[in-house]
């Protein structure tokens, strides 16, 4: 079948460190992307991984490793405004569309 | 504004009604696309428009119709929806292609609008 993890919920504190992690398990993969979400907005694209490795945009570093089907989301220098909702997603199903993930609620305390 | 419009932004309707949630893109886009998202679920993939051409169908009841007039429009039409059909609609536009160098299709970033909140009673 074709289905993404992700954990719930993270907390962290401003200026910390965070990574939410993301297990896939797909037929057909091509790469992961990165969507946030803040409360009752859009979801905006973060990053896209279609090789193996590190990405870095700014404060936000995405990774993905296809042997272990398994990628991360880390944000450094956390803060509040980071708070939201962070998916996973890849290209997947019939016609090579994104599939999400359940999502990742993040909050960022003082 | 993301660049792609919804409208409206939330709407309440009986199990009877007839609506429809409109989206508009501006970004010169060749693919359209609703989503649902429920609470506690995944997005789920609804309709997939490539070119004003359905490419895809997930299942979705009949009591959703969607059109795609022209690449820029999007529609849902809405008829004798259950109370389980509440959640927020969200429409994305996307230009399909191949990352250069590369033969697999690739994404390049899926924009979306800021969604229809629905509440059938």
């Amino acid at each position: 079948g074709q289905s993404l993890e992700q954990p719930s919920e993270v907390t962290a504190v401003e200026g910390a460190i965070v990574q939410i992690n993301c297990t896939y398990q797909t037929s057909g993969f091509y790469g992961l992307s990165w969507y946030q979400q803040h409360d009752g907005g859009a979801p905006t694209f973060l990053s896209y991984n279609g090789l193996d490795g590190l990405e870095e945009t700014g404060r936000f570093s995405s990774f993905l490793s296809r042997s272990d089907s398994y990628g991360y989301l880390l944000l450094q220098e956390l803060q509040m405004k980071d708070s939201a909702s962070y998916f996973c997603a890849y290209v997947g199903g019939a016609t090579n569309k994104l599939i999400f993930g359940t999502g990742t609620l993040l909050a960022v305390q003082p | 504004e993301t660049g792609v419009t919804q409208t409206p932004r939330h709407l309440v309707m009986g199990m009877t009604n007839k609506k429809s949630l409109k989206c508009e893109q501006h970004l010169g886009h060749n693919a359209m696309y609703w989503y649902k998202q429920s609470a506690k679920k995944p997005l789920e993939l609804m309709f997939v428009y490539s070119l004003e051409e359905r490419v895809e169908n997930n299942s979705v009841p009949s009591r959703f119709s969607p059109e795609c007039p022209n690449s820029s429009h999007l529609f849902l039409h809405l008829h004798t929806l259950q109370p389980e059909d509440s959640a927020l609609y969200l429409c994305a536009s996307s230009q399909e292609g191949l990352r250069q160098g590369a033969n697999f299709p690739a994404d390049y970033g899926y924009t979306f609008g800021s969604g229809t909140r629905l509440t059938v009673v």
